[in-house]
C-alpha cells in the first residue's frame, strides 16, 4: 500500500548516543519534512527537503543531521543525543501542490 | 521569519454549538494555508487547504477563510459534535516549500 512509514515507533536511548529515525514514502513525493512535537511548542520544523540531494534547515535544526540520497527516504540523525531532544518526531511528504501526508510519529526518550 | 499563532489554545463547547478557531501569521507572502486535525497520540490529518489566491474553502461542516493581507485565517465548525474533539492546527507554506505550524487549539465538545 502507498503511504509514509516511520521507524522505529518507540525508542529509548541514552545521552551521547547516535540515533537515526527512518522515514520512507511510496508516493515519490518531492518534498519531505521532519518535525518535532513538544507540549507548549506545537510542531516545529527541523529540516525539510525539496528533492533528492536538496535539504534545508527549518526552525530548530541544531543537533540534527539529515540526508536524502533517494527520493523515498529521509532519515534524521541525532549525532549525540541530549535530554532536550526527547520528543515525538513526525515525518511528512508532499508533492508540493497539496497538503502533506504525515507518518504516525516516533516517540523518542533520551535518558 | 514566519510565525504562526493560534488562539485560543484550548476551547470547550457544548454539543451543537458553532465555533471559530483563529490562526494568524506574520509574513503574508504565503503559498497556501492548511488546517489539520490531530487526535491524541496520533499523526495529523489534513482538513482544508486554501491557496494564497483563494478566500475560503469548505468541506462538510468545516469552512476555512483566508485574509492574506491581514495575516489571518479562521476555521468555522458548524453544529459541533463530540467526535470533533481534537487538536486543530494551522500551517502556512511559503514559496520554497517550508511549512510552519501554529501551536494548535485543543477543542473539547461536550455531549
Amino acid at each position: 500500500d502507498a503511504g509514509i512509514t516511520q521507524s522505529p515507533r518507540y525508542k529509548i536511548t541514552e545521552t551521547g548516543r547516535q540515533v537515526t529515525l527512518m522515514c520512507h514514502q511510496t508516493w515519490s513525493h518531492s518534498y519531505m519534512f521532519w518535525y518535532r512535537q513538544d507540549l507548549g511548542h506545537g510542531l516545529r520544523l527541523i529540516y525539510y527537503s525539496a528533492a533528492a540531494d536538496i535539504t534545508d534547515k527549518g526552525e530548530v535544526p541544531d543537533g540534527y543531521v539529515v540526508s536524502r540520497s533517494k527520493t523515498e527516504n529521509f532519515p534524521l540523525t541525532l549525532e549525540s543525543a541530549t535530554r532536550s531532544q526527547t520528543s515525538v518526531y513526525f515525518c511528512a511528504s508532499s508533492d508540493g501542490t497539496k497538503y502533506p501526508h504525515f507518518g504516525d510519529g516516533t516517540r523518542l526518550s533520551i535518558l | 521569519k514566519q510565525e504562526v499563532t493560534q488562539i485560543p489554545a484550548a476551547l470547550s463547547v457544548p454539543e451543537g454549538e458553532n465555533l471559530v478557531l483563529n490562526c494568524s501569521f506574520t509574513d503574508s507572502a504565503i503559498y497556501n494555508l492548511q488546517w489539520f486535525r490531530q487526535d491524541p497520540g496520533k499523526g495529523l490529518t489534513s482538513l482544508l487547504l486554501i491557496q494564497s489566491s483563494q478566500r475560503e474553502q469548505t468541506s462538510g461542516r468545516l469552512n476555512a477563510s483566508l485574509d492574506k493581507s491581514s495575516g489571518r485565517s479562521t476555521l468555522y465548525i458548524a453544529a459541533s459534535q463530540p467526535g470533533d474533539s481534537a487538536t486543530y492546527l494551522c500551517a502556512v507554506r511559503n514559496q520554497g516549500g517550508k511549512l510552519i505550524f501554529g501551536q494548535g487549539t485543543e477543542l473539547s465538545v461536550k455531549p
